[in-house]
């Protein structure tokens, strides 16, 4: 089974230039995450879908940060304009349902590391 | 506001030894504990889990602990390998309808051979 899918690996732009990330989940997962990981932090909730829709943004610093889900499968975050605290590796992840009683758990892609100098 | 704490930033122990790794937590809403383990460059792969109307939960060499009174639970690795060193990440689900996760700061695990 194919894993969750993100690109770029890496990412260095300069302080307020924008920049976009991709995820590909895992194939019937309807359930999306974008974490953001800052250096000896765990991950934090940026933004939930379920299918093409907003589950939860209420992390989302939505002056700059954006994300759509387009038909309900591939997603793209993106800054913009970017600071020097955005540096920070984003990870995406997928799950097969967020919501309900059954616990399924949450598979996380390699993520893309950002550096904003 | 740290919902879940993980207070060790690292923890090293000797191989065929028991691993040990804590995790504390405040918000009651939590409804499914998990852990996930955390190599460089890769992202979290997840682990195991508990629910909160259990106090154990075991796979392998693996073993979480839940104390829901003490809003503790742990996760005891018998016996450790060295492959097993990693961040290992605790994280807590909240109940509702978005069932967010939340994560605390990791713990570094090394298993020195």
């Amino acid at each position: 089974e194919a894993g969750v899918a993100q690109s770029p690996r890496y990412k260095i732009i300069e302080k307020r230039q924008s920049v976009a990330f991709w995820c590909n989940p895992i194939s019937g997962h309807a359930t999306l995450y974008w974490y953001q990981q800052i250096l000896g932090q765990g991950p934090k909730l940026l933004i939930q879908f379920q299918n093409n829709g907003v589950v939860d943004d209420s992390q989302l610093p939505k002056d700059r940060f954006s994300a759509e889900r387009l038909k309900g499968v591939d997603s793209t975050l993106k800054i913009q304009p970017a600071k020097l605290e955005d540096s920070a590796v984003y990870l995406c992840a997928s799950s097969l349902v967020g919501g309900g009683y059954r616990f399924t758990e949450a598979f996380f892609g390699q993520g893309t590391r950002l550096t904003v100098v | 506001d740290q919902q879940v704490k993980q207070n060790s930033p690292s923890l090293s122990v000797q191989e065929g030894r028991i691993s040990i790794l804590n995790c504390d937590y405040t918000n009651s809403m939590f409804d499914y504990f998990l852990w996930y383990k955390k190599y460089p460059a890769e992202g979290p792969t997840f682990l195991i889990s508990i629910s909160s109307i259990k106090d154990k939960n075991e796979d392998g060499r693996f073993t979480v602990f839940l104390n829901k009174s003490a809003k503790h639970l742990s996760l005891h690795i018998v016996p450790s390998q060295p492959g097993d060193s990693a961040v290992y990440f605790c994280a807590a689900r909240r109940s509702g309808s978005a069932r967010q996760l939340t994560f605390g700061s990791g713990t570094q695990l090394t298993v020195l051979p």
